[in-house]
Formats: structure tokens, sequence, C-alpha cells
């Protein structure tokens, strides 16, 4: 069964940096392209970012870009999520799901991770 | 760019259908038949129950099913069980991201 393992998130201080990571095993994780998709506490999920299988191409929702970049280790099976200039409304649980068919549909989430962000 | 419309909340009762509409604009639903639907029970991860607008994973029970027409899909379970309450998302592709609906509560009554 395909496991995708989020860690990285905790508390920080609005302004300051975090980075989240993300183990894939039990797939070839260098077919597939991977995004980031988080949801407020108490609201709905919201798209963060993509990353093509191969890394060549990066997308992100405009409330993040210049902000977060995301990246992958293919040797590694590793995604990442490196968060700069956080804000509060940055405050998530944040999920790292598989893409299926390239298609922008999510048949592999992880457990997610929680970032908090304070003022 | 905006969040696919959905209405906050459905009921049904054991064994009814109900229907959950996701509305969005001919840049997204409209433009691709790259739809599908996530299903979220308290306090876990989103699960997909349909993809590319009407179809099912495997594992994912029949009583689920999908459909679009314009600009609007829509989420139809019938033979209502006390398992489905819980929160539906949809969402698209649209110009190398994905929307996603605000969601909707589906309470079983």
């Amino acid at each position: 069964q395909v496991q995708l393992v989020e860690s990285g998130g905790g508390v920080v201080q609005s302004g300051r940096s975090l980075r989240l990571s993300c183990a894939a095993s039990r797939f070839t994780f260098s077919n597939y392209g991977m995004h980031w998709v988080r949801q407020a506490p108490g609201k709905g999920l919201e798209w963060v970012a993509v990353i093509w299988y191969d890394g060549s191409e990066q997308y992100y929702v405009d409330s993040v870009k210049g902000r977060f970049t995301v990246s992958r280790d293919n040797s590694r099976n590793m995604l990442y999520l490196q968060m700069n200039s956080l804000r509060p409304d940055d405050t998530a649980v944040y999920y790292c799901v598989r893409d299926r068919g390239g298609r922008h549909y999510f048949d592999y989430w992880g457990q997610g991770t929680v970032v908090t962000v304070s003022s | 760019q905006s969040a696919l419309t959905q209405p906050a909340s459905v009921s049904g009762s054991p064994g009814q259908s109900i229907t959950i509409s996701c509305t969005g604009t001919n840049s997204d639903i409209g433009a691709y038949n790259w739809v599908s639907w996530y299903q979220q029970l308290p306090g876990k991860a989103p699960e997909l129950m349909i993809y590319d607008v009407s179809n099912r994973p495997s594992g994912v029970s029949n009583r689920f099913s999908g459909s679009k027409s314009g600009n609007t899909a829509s989420l139809t379970i019938s033979g209502l069980q006390p398992e489905d309450e819980a929160d539906y998302y949809c969402s698209s592709y649209t110009s190398s991201s994905t929307l996603f609906g605000g969601g909707t509560k589906l309470t079983v009554l």
C-alpha cells in the first residue's frame, strides 16, 4: 500500500521559515507528480503547489508565490515544501498528495503535518 | 482564482439519494473533464471518491456517482448509509493548478 508520511510541522513565529518533508514509499515515486494541499482549522481544502514527476515544473497558488518552494529528490523518494515569510493565515494541516495520471486528482494522501504560525 | 461553489450542507435519511452540486466557470469545470470528489471523515485525510467527472477508484462503492453539465459538476450518493456522513469536496483542474470547492457537510438523519 502506498505510503506518504509528512514531517517538519510545528509552531513558528510570523515571518520565520519552516521546511516540510514527505517520505514516499511502496510506489515508483519518480513516475508521479506530487502536490501539497492544506486545510486551515475548521476550513476547507486549499491546493498549494504541484511539482512534476521529474521536477521540471512547479506551480503555486497565488497566496504563496514568492514565499513557498516545492522540490523533490527522486533518488530519496522525498518531497519538500520550503515555506518562508510565514504568516498567521498559513496556519493549517499540510498534506502531501500523489497525483494520479497527471490530471490533478489525488489518489493517496499523507496523514498531514500541522503548521501553526503565531503573530 | 475563486473556489468552486458548493452548498454548505445537505441532509438525507438512510436509503434516500442526495446530490451535491459544484459550480465553477468555463475556465475550470467547463473547460476540462478533470473533476474529482473527495470524502473527508472527521479527523481524517480526504479520500478520493470520483475522478475524471464520473469514474470510481477501485474499492469505492457504486452508490457514489458523478456527472457534469456545463460549468456544474454533481456528486450523487444513492442508498444513503450512516457511514456516508462526512464532508465532501469537489475539485477541478485549471491552468496548471487545482481549485477546490468550499466543502459540503452531509448529515444522515
